[in-house]
């Protein structure tokens, strides 16, 4: 299994600031990655985070809006740019150990407010 | 691009009883796994049950079983002898090469006593 600590659980921001949400993982893990989910729907793939390299974005998502950095095997970032009301929603960070037919683990998320 | 649906928004069941959700999926792969996960208001995604595509026997774990229809490409999920902690979303997805996850829509489960 993995534990994953996310941070912050939940945050409220003003439109026009960012803000950078963590994924920490209690092992070494060969995916990560970030998902959005809008109140009351479904979970969206933002990006795979690739260590040492650019982030791979789903369509619909680009990197000025939500860079992501993985310096290492264990820990990600995600930041939400110049943020407007739409941006609130759930972001959520999961892993995987293995490539294929493995359990995704997944953060608690960050529930995020843009006023 | 791959698709699941949901068709169900909402489901009741009385505690003890049985209910079944609804999963469909759109894909051209042969090789791909289908899971169920379960989001509690607590927000934390939980596995609940997987099936491999290439495996003709239906996947089972305790009371949750699936029914796994390859050619009408159907996974629906069961839920027997419902307990108060079943109540959740419950999101059927869909895996494929690169570890990305496509999820449905969800189906709120409510569990009455």
């Amino acid at each position: 299994s993995a534990v994953i600590s996310q941070k912050p659980s939940r945050d409220i921001c003003q439109r026009g600031t960012s803000l950078t949400i963590q994924c920490q993982v209690d092992s070494q893990v060969t995916m990560m990655f970030w998902y959005r989910q809008q109140p009351g729907q479904s979970l969206t793939l933002i990006a795979t985070a690739n260590q040492g390299s650019e982030a791979t974005y789903e369509s619909g998502f680009v990197i000025d809006k939500f860079p992501i950095s993985r310096p290492n095997l264990t820990f990600s970032t995600l930041t939400v740019s110049n943020m407007s009301p739409e941006d609130s929603s759930i972001y959520l960070c999961s892993v995987s150990k293995e490539a294929l037919n493995t359990e995704a683990f997944f953060g608690q998320g960050t529930r995020l407010t843009v006023v | 691009a791959q698709t699941v649906t949901q068709s169900q928004p909402e489901m009741s069941v009385q505690e003890a009883e049985t209910v079944t959700l609804s999963c469909t999926y759109d894909t051209s792969e042969s090789d791909y796994y289908l899971f169920w996960y379960k989001q509690p208001p607590s927000r934390q995604m939980i596995l609940v049950i997987r099936q491999e595509a290439y495996k003709q026997q239906n996947a089972t774990e305790n009371r949750f079983s699936v029914n796994f229809q390859k050619a009408a490409k159907s996974f629906s999920l069961k839920i027997s002898d419902s307990q108060l902690g079943d109540a959740a979303m419950y999101f059927c997805a869909y895996e494929a090469a690169g570890n990305k996850l496509t999820f449905g829509g969800g189906t709120r489960v409510l569990v009455k006593p």
